[in-house]
């Protein structure tokens, strides 16, 4: 009964450096997201998609790519880490109803 | 522009001090609003859709009402444990995308 899982929990990277954050689902949805969460701010669509092969750009996109080879996986790559990447990352999947399932987030500094 | 404002930012209530809590939005199109619950250190869960004006949902303390410009989440008799911060959020639009609210963190004391 896992549901959305992410990792890691927690990470500090150095500005510059890169990093890919790993989001799986075991319901057999076709659509998946990441969501960017900062203090004060709605949840903010980085990347979603529809299922596996094809994805799209959110509100949010510049500085972050994702894949999408197979239903279960969509990890969230960050090339040249920026301060203004800190945030706590949130990856969701649906059947379709826009009812969607999160994960329990990552945390992410870069200093 | 579409947007979803929540009130109020935050609001603390006594064990069973009933309350409301509010989600105005702009979006031409509303396709459904949504609220969710957001813990600590977790992501929100889901807690009710709605998708056109007089709807009504309930679970255990909570109701949660839509008209054409503004949801509220109707808290009953509040427990400690209800405690959390509630999400809005609305699909319609241009995008086709959910749109979330800023969040009412909610503290309950007994």
């Amino acid at each position: 009964n896992a549901g959305v899982t992410q990792t890691p929990k927690f990470r500090i990277l150095k500005i510059g450096q890169s990093m890919t954050l790993q989001c799986a689902q075991d319901m057999n949805h076709n659509y998946m997201y990441w969501y960017r969460q900062d203090p004060g701010m709605g949840l903010k669509l980085i990347y979603y998609s529809v299922g596996a092969g094809i994805t799209d750009k959110g509100e949010v996109p510049n500085g972050y790519n994702v894949s999408r080879s197979t239903t279960e996986d969509f990890p969230l790559r960050l090339e040249l880490a920026a301060p203004s990447q800190t945030s706590v990352y949130f990856c969701a999947s649906s059947g379709g109803s826009e009812k969607l399932f999160f994960g329990s987030g990552t945390q992410l500094s870069v200093l | 522009e579409d947007q979803v404002t929540q009130s109020p930012e935050a609001l603390r209530l006594q064990e069973g001090e009933s309350s409301s809590l509010n989600c105005s939005y702009t979006v031409s199109g509303l396709r459904g609003l949504f609220w969710y619950r957001q813990d600590p250190g977790k992501g929100p869960e889901f807690l009710f859709t709605l998708y056109s004006a007089g709807e009504e949902k309930e679970k255990e303390r909570l109701k949660a009402t839509l008209t054409k410009k503004e949801s509220f989440l109707h808290i009953t008799a509040p427990k400690p444990e209800d405690s959390a911060t509630y999400l809005c959020a609305v699909n319609g639009g241009a995008t086709n995308k959910l749109i979330f609210g800023t969040g009412t963190l909610l503290a309950v004391q007994p």
